[in-house]
Order: C-alpha cells, then structure tokens, then sequence
C-alpha cells in the first residue's frame, strides 16, 4: 500500500518569512511522481509543485521549491517571502500510476 | 490549459434517492480518473480509479453497489451515489490524467447533501 505522512497538522508563517511543510511517503512502485497541492477555502486542489522521482533535481517554482530525499522518503515544501494568499490546506500526495494518495494536509496561517 | 469540469458542484438530494456526478475532460482524453471524498476539514480520500472501457478499482472499505462508477468513453467519469442517506453527504472530487507521465487535473469538486 501507497501512504503519504505529513505531520504537521497546522503551521503559522508571519508574512514576508519562509516555512517548511514536512511530507514522508513510502510506495513500492519504482517510478512515481510527487505533488503539493494548496487547497484554499473554495476548496478547489492547485498544483503547487511537481517532482518527477527519478530526478535528482529538486523541484521549484517561483517562491515554492521542493527538498526531495528519495533515499529517506522525504518530500518538504519550502515556500519563501510568505504571502497572505499563501493561507490554506497545503496536500502532500504521491502518483504512481495506480493511484494518487494525499497525506492528511497541513493548515498554513499567514500572519501579517 | 487543461481543464476538468465537474457538475453539478452542489446537490441536494433527499434520502433514498439517487444523485449522478459528472466529470469531464475538456480538452485531453483522460485514461484515468480518480474519485475523491473529503470530509470537512480533512484530506482527500481516494475512492475508486476509473480506467475508459472497464471496472473502476475501488478501495478497500468502498461500497461498490453504493458508489456506482461509469467510465463510458475518454472524456467522461460518472459517479452515481445510489439510495443516498444522509452519512453520503461530503465533498465529492475527481482528477483525470492523460497517462501516468501527465500533469493530474481536478474538478471544482461538487458538494452533496442528502436530506
């Protein structure tokens, strides 16, 4: 079975900071790609970042980049100069083909 | 870019009776969809995955004669919720995808209520 662990239920950030949201996984499939999501109250999923787990690379995009530890199963979100559109329920998820597992999602407050 | 389309996005519907989702790609043909649930203030749990022309694969603890899922052609998902009671009422959400090397697209998500 495909579980994603994210184990920061809630995490504050003052605006203008960096935060780090935390994301353990384990799969058994040997090719798999790796998402955050943010969730916002309308509820609508948008795609924060992917990562591609045969690259080594980690993945980034504008203010939002990946530290991707495939040997320890670890996938970090860091989001720099915090915004206060950044607030909302941030998903861990793995794909490998099967099936797209989320982790239980972390609540990002932004404090101005 | 591509989109999914999800309708209806709020249902209500009275116990007993039963509600059809659709989810639609609009501009790819999706191999593949997922069926999500998401209760309030808590993740997506995964609820079936849709393959075009056969059985959706449901997940352990899914009632497959409760959540009836119809993947007729390469642009259409259903999702019929069958004799609805009140328990059913949660956040309903697909995604769809091109093939596993491809970027997965969500519906806006349709919010049931069963009366």
């Amino acid at each position: 079975a495909q579980t994603v662990t994210q184990s920061q239920p809630e995490m504050s950030v003052q605006e203008a900071e960096t935060v780090t949201l935390s994301c353990t996984y384990d799969t058994s499939e040997s090719d798999y790609y790796l998402f955050w999501y943010k969730q916002p109250p309308s509820r609508q999923m948008i795609l924060v970042i992917r990562q591609e787990a045969y690259k080594q690379q980690n993945a980034t995009e504008n203010r939002f980049s990946v530290n991707f530890q495939k040997a320890a199963k670890s996938f970090s979100l860091k989001i720099s100069d915090s915004q206060l559109g950044d607030a909302a329920m941030y998903f861990c998820a793995c794909f490998s083909g099967y099936a797209l597992n989320f982790g239980k999602g972390t609540s990002l407050l932004v404090t101005p | 870019g591509a989109v999914v389309s999800q309708h209806p996005s709020r249902v209500i519907c009275k116990s007993g009776t039963s509600v059809k989702i659709e989810c639609r790609s609009l501009d790819f043909q999706a191999t593949t969809m997922f069926w999500y649930r998401q209760f309030p203030k808590q993740s997506l749990m995964l609820m079936a995955t849709s393959n075009e022309g056969s059985k959706a694969t449901y997940e352990q603890g899914v009632e497959k004669d409760k959540f009836l899922i119809n993947h007729a052609s390469l642009t259409l998902s259903t999702l019929t919720v069958t004799s609805a009671h009140p328990e059913d009422s949660s956040f309903y959400i697909c995604s769809a995808s091109r093939g596993f090397d491809s970027p997965l697209h969500f519906g806006n998500g349709t919010r049931l209520t069963v009366t």
